[in-house]
């Protein structure tokens, strides 16, 4: 079956301009995790959707990220007012509930974002 | 302190050895424990679950120390293919929130 896709799996932007990250989750995966990943550094939690619940965003790095999860599937990462250290690999997993039983989660192949 | 604490390595191994890696964490409710591994340049992927009376799968052993709150993993007749950073990850909390180590690089050399 389609596992975690993730677009665009490149995006160069300069710096000050607004990006867009888009993940689609595993079908029936109802909770959903934005991380990043700079260059030979581990994985960064950003945010958490899990159902209907209010999100965790106790991850994001600043009020210039939002993320938005529309019908309990489609997530959109938002970066504003992008800068250098913004560059990284964006990456989103998917899983199933923990009343589901099963945990693992599922990661997209990321976004590597390069702000110049 | 940090949640999840690896030695980032890099461990080089000839191929055939045993090694073994641990993971600290500081949180003592924390209640899963997962080994993933992720490739170069490659998202990261389940390698095992780890349980309280340890658990194996093949060649890998995972074993949880709740007294001295460390997880380990053990790779035994280390093959080329098992080269890749292996990141210990934590689950605390009533619901999915997750920490991930940093991870820890093992090289497999011939």
């Amino acid at each position: 079956g389609a596992g975690v896709s993730q677009s665009p799996s490149n995006k160069v932007t300069e710096k000050g301009k607004d990006v867009e990250l888009r993940c689609d989750p595993i079908s029936g995966h109802t909770a959903l995790y934005w991380y990043r990943q700079s260059l030979g550094q581990g994985l960064e939690f950003l945010i958490y959707f899990q159902g209907n619940s209010a999100p965790d965003k106790s991850g994001l790095p600043s009020d210039r990220f939002s993320a938005e999860r529309t019908g309990g599937s489609v997530s959109t990462l938002t970066i504003q007012r992008t800068q250098q250290e913004d560059s990284a690999v964006y990456l989103c997993a998917s899983s199933l509930s923990p009343g589901q039983g099963a945990y693992e989660q599922y990661f997209g192949p990321g976004t590597r974002l390069t702000v110049t | 302190r940090k949640e999840v604490e690896q030695d980032p390595g890099p461990f080089n191994v000839p191929e055939g050895a045993t090694v073994a890696f641990n993971c600290t964490y500081s949180n003592s409710a924390s209640q899963s424990f997962f080994w993933y591994r992720q490739d170069c340049r490659k998202e990261p992927k389940l390698l095992m679950s780890v349980y309280s009376s340890g658990n194996e799968d093949g060649r890998f052993t995972a074993q949880l120390n709740r007294a001295s709150q460390y997880i380990s993993l053990l790779i035994r007749d280390s093959k080329l293919s098992d080269s890749a950073t292996y990141l210990c990850v934590v689950k605390s909390g009533g619901y999915q929130k997750v920490t991930f180590g940093t991870g820890t690089k093992l090289q497999v050399i011939p």
